[in-house]
Parts: structure tokens; C-alpha cells; sequence
């Protein structure tokens, strides 16, 4: 079974530009997330999909960042524009419906 | 606000010494998840626990859940380095399927 794929896996910006990051999830897998990881720390949930809709983007910077997953399966992730605190790897997982618990490598984005 | 705190926050120990690990918060939780992650890869599950008081094993490794889940712990037998990494514990919410993660473990176990 293929795994939750994420690309690019590095990324680095000036502040004010924009990236996008793209998640494949497993396949028929309905729940998809997307985790800020700040170095040494846990991640913390930016936004959730059950298929194609918003389950939870409480704690997504709507001013900066957006996200969508279009036919309920491949999602993209947007930052624009970029600042230095956005610096951080960016986890996709998806799940079946229930349990968390397929991760993807995760994206590094640095910004300069 | 729900939070997970992790405790300690780092730990460096030899091989073949045992170590514990703490997951905490004011919040109940319908579930609770261990991870593992390596430097450059995402998490990868180690255990899932659902019941208050429920213990489970996988090899050197017990996992506790507490009686009113709202704190689990993670104990490893005889570490070895190839347990390195950061610990991470994630509560999750029944019926929405949010997780949120705790602040993280960072252990490394010496030849």
C-alpha cells in the first residue's frame, strides 16, 4: 500500500513571496489533515477535510494561508504571502474515517 | 483549549537503562495515540488506546492510558539507541476525528 506522498520536500523563499505544498493521501482514505511543525515542537493542526469539506480550520491563518482538496482526494496547501515565523515542516496524514495515523514525510519550508 | 504536555521535555540516557515518559492534560480524551519520529520523516503510529486503564505492549514498549483519560504514559524497557527520536502523544476527539498533539519527548539513548 503506497503511502501518504508530499511535495516538494524542501522549499525555500524570501518573506512576501507564496509556495504551495501538495498531499496525496492513501487511497480512499476520506479524512485528510494538514500539521504545522515548528522545530522541536509537536505538530498543531491547521485544517482538517472529510472529503472535500472544511471539518476544522480554527487555528489556520485565513489571511495568509489557504488550503482546498478538491474531489475529495489530492490537496494543496498555500501560503501567501510568506513570513519568517511560517518557517516550520508541513505534515499531511490522512486517515479512513477513523483514527489518525498515516503521515507523509512532510515538506521543510524555510523562509529568508 | 485543549493541551497535551509532555514530560520531560529531552532525555538522554545509556543503553539498556528504562525510561518513562508522560503525557498530560485537564481534558478527556476518546483517544490516545503514540508516535515516533525520526529527523526528516513524518510520525509513525506505535499505538492506539481507548479504554481508561488500558495497557498495551509492543516488544520493550508499554503504553498506559489513564483511568479518566485525561493522561497516558510510555514506558520503554532496556532502551536501545535504535529508539532515539521524538516521543509525540496526540488525543483525539470521538466523532470529529481531531487530533491534537502533546509538546513532544526528545530521547536519545547512548551506545
Amino acid at each position: 500500500e503506497a503511502g501518504v506522498a508530499q511535495s516538494p520536500r524542501y522549499k525555500i523563499i524570501e518573506k512576501r513571496q507564496s509556495v504551495a505544498f501538495w498531499c496525496n493521501p492513501i487511497s480512499g482514505h476520506a479524512t485528510l489533515y494538514w500539521y504545522q511543525q515548528i522545530l522541536g515542537q509537536g505538530p498543531k493542526l491547521l485544517i482538517q477535510f472529510q472529503n472535500n469539506g472544511v471539518v476544522d480550520d480554527s487555528q489556520l491563518p485565513k489571511d495568509r494561508f489557504s488550503a482546498e482538496r478538491l474531489k475529495g482526494v489530492d490537496s494543496t496547501l498555500k501560503i501567501q504571502p510568506a513570513k519568517l515565523e511560517d518557517s516550520a515542516v508541513y505534515l499531511c496524514a490522512s486517515s479512513l474515517g477513523g483514527a489518525l495515523g498515516y503521515f507523509g514525510p512532510g515538506t521543510r519550508l524555510t523562509v529568508l | 483549549t485543549q493541551l497535551l504536555e509532555q514530560s520531560p521535555q529531552f532525555l538522554s540516557i545509556q543503553e539498556g537503562e528504562n525510561l518513562t515518559v508522560y503525557c498530560n492534560s485537564s481534558s478527556v480524551f476518546s483517544s490516545l495515540q503514540w508516535y515516533r519520529q525520526e529527523p526528516g520523516e513524518g510520525p509513525v503510529l506505535l499505538v492506539t488506546v481507548v479504554t481508561g486503564g488500558e495497557v498495551k505492549k509492543l516488544k520493550r514498549l508499554t503504553f498506559q492510558f489513564g483511568d479518566a483519560r485525561k493522561d497516558s504514559s510510555l514506558h520503554i524497557t532496556a532502551a536501545q539507541p535504535g529508539d532515539t527520536g521524538l516521543y509525540l502523544c496526540a488525543g483525539g476527539t470521538s466523532g470529529t476525528y481531531k487530533y491534537i498533539f502533546g509538546t513532544g519527548t526528545r530521547l536519545k539513548v547512548l551506545a
